[in-house]
């Protein structure tokens, strides 16, 4: 059974830091992985989506890197924002099923002024 | 698009109520996702559909929850009788097939008392 861990479960950072959150999982026969922002009361939004084939995915501040063989992502979020305080998950899909998506606890994100 | 749309976004209801969450997917998105979350198992999957056909309902976590899509707008999870231990927010997802982004709506958060 595919389990994901994130860790730290909550980091608090000062505005401009560079910094990485991690999302690690058991089995490395993955489809996909996606990166997720929920901020306070909302739902959940999509960030970036990484393939098993691809090594990392890009969109402005954020980038999210994939390495199946250790069981490891990263997501890299460069000169942190106050808005960019929320709990960031990640999701790893086993195969091409709708119940294959397992999520990561999350990791809760201030970034202070 | 509007994204995912849930009604109500908040209710709270006394124990033994029956209780209807309502979603209207993303137009063209041939894949409804129903999931809880809750602090304790974080986010779960309850019932996914394939163009308005119930394919996995091994989530549900018993027979007082029911679910079921219509048509390919609108879909209805509905709890009867509701009991306190449901309390948490439920979110309605869509996506074009199961391994592509999923789109998730703002949630349904639910309050049995």
């Amino acid at each position: 059974k595919q389990e994901v861990t994130q860790i730290p479960a909550a980091l608090s950072v000062p505005e401009g830091e560079n910094l990485v959150l991690n999302c690690s999982f058991t089995d490395s026969a993955i489809y996909n992985l996606q990166w997720f922002r929920q901020d306070p009361g909302k739902g959940l939004t999509s960030l970036l989506l990484i393939q098993s084939s691809q090594r990392e995915q890009t969109s402005g501040r954020l980038n999210a890197s994939l390495d199946k063989s250790s069981g490891r992502s990263t997501l890299y979020i460069a000169a942190s924002q106050p808005g960019d305080s929320a709990t960031y998950l990640c999701a790893v899909r086993v195969n091409n099923a709708g119940n294959m998506l397992t999520f990561g606890g999350g990791t809760r994100l201030m970034v202070k002024p | 698009d509007a994204g995912v749309i849930q009604s109500p976004r908040h209710e709270v209801t006394e124990m033994g109520q029956e209780v209807t969450l309502r979603c209207k997917p993303i137009s063209g998105h041939d894949y409804l996702f129903w999931y809880r979350q809750t602090m304790m198992r974080g986010l779960e999957l309850l019932i996914y559909f394939n163009n308005n056909v119930p394919i996995d309902d091994s989530g549900m976590p018993e027979d007082r929850f029911s679910a079921k899509m219509p048509n390919a707008s609108f879909s209805t999870l509905k709890i009867q009788p509701s009991e306190p231990r449901d309390s948490a927010v439920y979110f309605c997802a869509s996506s074009f097939f199961p391994g592509d982004t999923i789109y998730f709506g703002e949630g349904s958060w639910l309050t049995v008392v």
